[in-house]
C-alpha cells in the first residue's frame, strides 16, 4: 500500500547543470502529474500523462524542461541547463485516471535548489 | 480555460471556532468535480473533501463541509471546531470529467490556541 514516492527529496545543483527528478506513482494509477511549487505559493501545472495518450505538456515553462513516463509507471522530469529561477519544490501526483471523481495522490516532493 | 480563484491568501481562526474558506471558479461545463486539498507545513498534500457538480446535496466529512452554489460557481469550505492540526495551506481544485485539474492559489490557515 505504498503511496507516491519521489526521489531525491532534496537536490542542490549548480546553475547550468542538468537534473533528473523521479516519481514512482501508486501501482495501477494511469494518470500522473507534475507540478511546481515555489515557497508558500500555489501549484503550477507542468505536465500530465494519461495512459498511453500523448502527454499534455502545456505547462512546461521552457524547452529546458521535459518529462517521460516509461512503461506507464515511473516518470522522470528532466531540467536541462538549470537556472536559479528553477529553484522550487517539484510535486508529483497520480490518480486512477485523469478527471472525474478521481482524487490525486501527491508525493512528498523534491526540493530543488539551484546555486 | 477554467479558472479557480481563492480570494483569501491568509485566514486565521481561534481553536474550536468555525472558519470558512472561499473558492470561486469559472467553467462552461455542466458536469465536473470540485475538490479541497490540504497541505500541512512540510507534509504531503491530501484530499479533504470533494463534490460532484450534479449533486445538489453539499458534501460533508466530519468537521469539514462545503457550501456548493452551482449557479454562482462558488465552492466554499467550512471547518467546524477548528483544531491546531487544521493549520495548513488549503487548495481548491476544479476537475473536468476527463483531463487535468485546475488549482487555486491556496489559502494559508492559521489556528490560534
Amino acid at each position: 500500500g505504498a503511496g507516491v514516492s519521489q526521489s531525491p527529496s532534496n537536490k542542490v545543483t549548480e546553475k547550468g547543470k542538468d537534473v533528473e527528478l523521479r516519481c514512482d506513482p501508486i501501482s495501477g494509477h494511469t494518470a500522473l502529474y507534475w507540478y511546481r511549487q515555489s515557497l508558500g505559493q500555489g501549484l503550477e501545472f507542468l505536465i500530465y500523462f494519461q495512459g498511453n495518450s500523448a502527454p499534455d505538456k502545456s505547462g512546461l515553462p521552457s524547452d529546458r524542461f521535459s518529462a517521460e513516463r516509461t512503461g506507464g509507471s515511473v516518470s522522470t522530469l528532466t531540467i536541462q541547463r538549470t537556472q536559479q529561477e528553477d529553484s522550487a519544490v517539484y510535486l508529483c501526483a497520480s490518480s486512477l485516471r485523469s478527471g472525474g471523481y478521481n482524487e490525486q495522490f501527491f508525493g512528498p516532493g523534491t526540493r530543488l535548489t539551484v546555486l | 480555460a477554467q479558472t479557480v480563484t481563492q480570494s483569501q491568501p491568509e485566514m486565521s481562526v481561534q481553536e474550536a471556532e468555525t472558519v470558512t474558506l472561499s473558492c470561486t471558479y469559472d467553467t462552461s461545463e455542466s458536469d465536473y468535480y470540485l475538490f479541497w486539498y490540504k497541505q500541512p507545513p512540510s507534509r504531503q498534500m491530501i484530499l479533504v473533501i470533494r463534490q460532484e457538480a450534479y449533486k445538489q446535496q453539499n458534501a460533508t466529512e466530519n468537521r469539514f463541509s462545503v457550501n456548493f452554489q452551482k449557479a454562482a460557481k462558488s465552492f466554499s469550505l467550512k471547518i467546524s471546531d477548528s483544531q491546531l492540526g487544521d493549520a495548513a495551506m488549503y487548495f481548491c481544485a476544479y476537475q473536468p470529467n476527463a483531463g487535468k485539474s485546475t488549482f487555486g492559489d491556496g489559502t494559508t490557515l492559521t489556528v490560534k490556541p
